[in-house]
């Protein structure tokens, strides 16, 4: 079971990035996914939840209105498209798998790929 | 949106010693939907206790949760050295889904 972050980068303020994640080893369309970002040295932010057939379970404010979650259970990847980033963006952001379908818990945890906004 | 203020920020104790670590909410956590994590410098966090007091697949049996509505415990009941981590805990009853700002578990 393993979950691959990839995509980000070095941005400018008011860019975007697009970023992707890829599952392997589970039956990926049985499962609500997740982002959560982590800012260098601090703790961990929600940032937003897609369930097994694309609903959105919603965004953290920081990010609404400019994030967009998104899924594709053919290719077994997640994503996320970041516009208009600024330097608060800039987190280490994971992808996480739910646990099951009665429980919201995070079981499954990507490495991360680091965005930074400057 | 509900707040979880984690205690202490940080918590001395030595290998062998019992470990009680707090989160409060600031409203009512649904069907006890809290989970706690263990993070490692360098490392993704990993899923310890979910529902309050369900061990995640693996998790020795020193790690307990208890607690429900606005109060849970993580408790660590002898420490081991791979103990000493930063702990977080995380309400996923209702969106916007949140975290503690953790507890540093360091080696006295």
């Amino acid at each position: 079971v393993q979950l691959v972050e990839s995509g980000g980068d070095l941005v400018q303020p008011g860019r975007s990035l697009r970023l992707s994640c890829a599952a392997s080893g589970f039956t990926f369309h049985d499962y609500a996914m997740h982002w959560v970002r982590q800012t260098p040295g601090k703790g961990l932010e929600w940032v937003s939840g897609i369930i097994w057939n694309g609903g959105i379970m919603g965004y953290a404010d920081s990010v609404k209105g400019r994030f967009t979650i998104s899924r594709d259970n053919a290719r077994n990847s997640l994503y996320l498209q970041m516009n208009s980033l600024t330097t608060e963006d800039t987190a280490l952001y994971y992808c996480a798998k739910e646990l099951s379908d009665w429980s919201h818990a995070f079981d499954i945890w990507g490495q991360g790929t680091m965005v930074t906004v400057s | 949106e509900i707040v979880l203020t984690q205690s202490p920020g940080t918590l001395s104790l030595s290998p062998g010693e019992r470990a009680t670590l707090s989160c409060r909410a600031s409203q009512s956590v649904s069907s006890s939907s809290l989970a706690w994590y263990q993070q490692k410098p360098g490392q993704a966090p990993r899923l310890l206790i979910y529902g309050a007091s369900y061990r995640a697949t693996g998790i020795p049996d020193r790690f307990s949760g208890s607690g429900s509505g606005t109060d849970f415990t993580l408790t660590i009941s002898r420490l081991e050295p791979e103990d000493f981590a930063v702990y977080y805990c995380q309400q996923y009853g209702r969106s916007p889904y949140t975290f503690g700002q953790g507890t540093k578990l360091e080696i006295k």
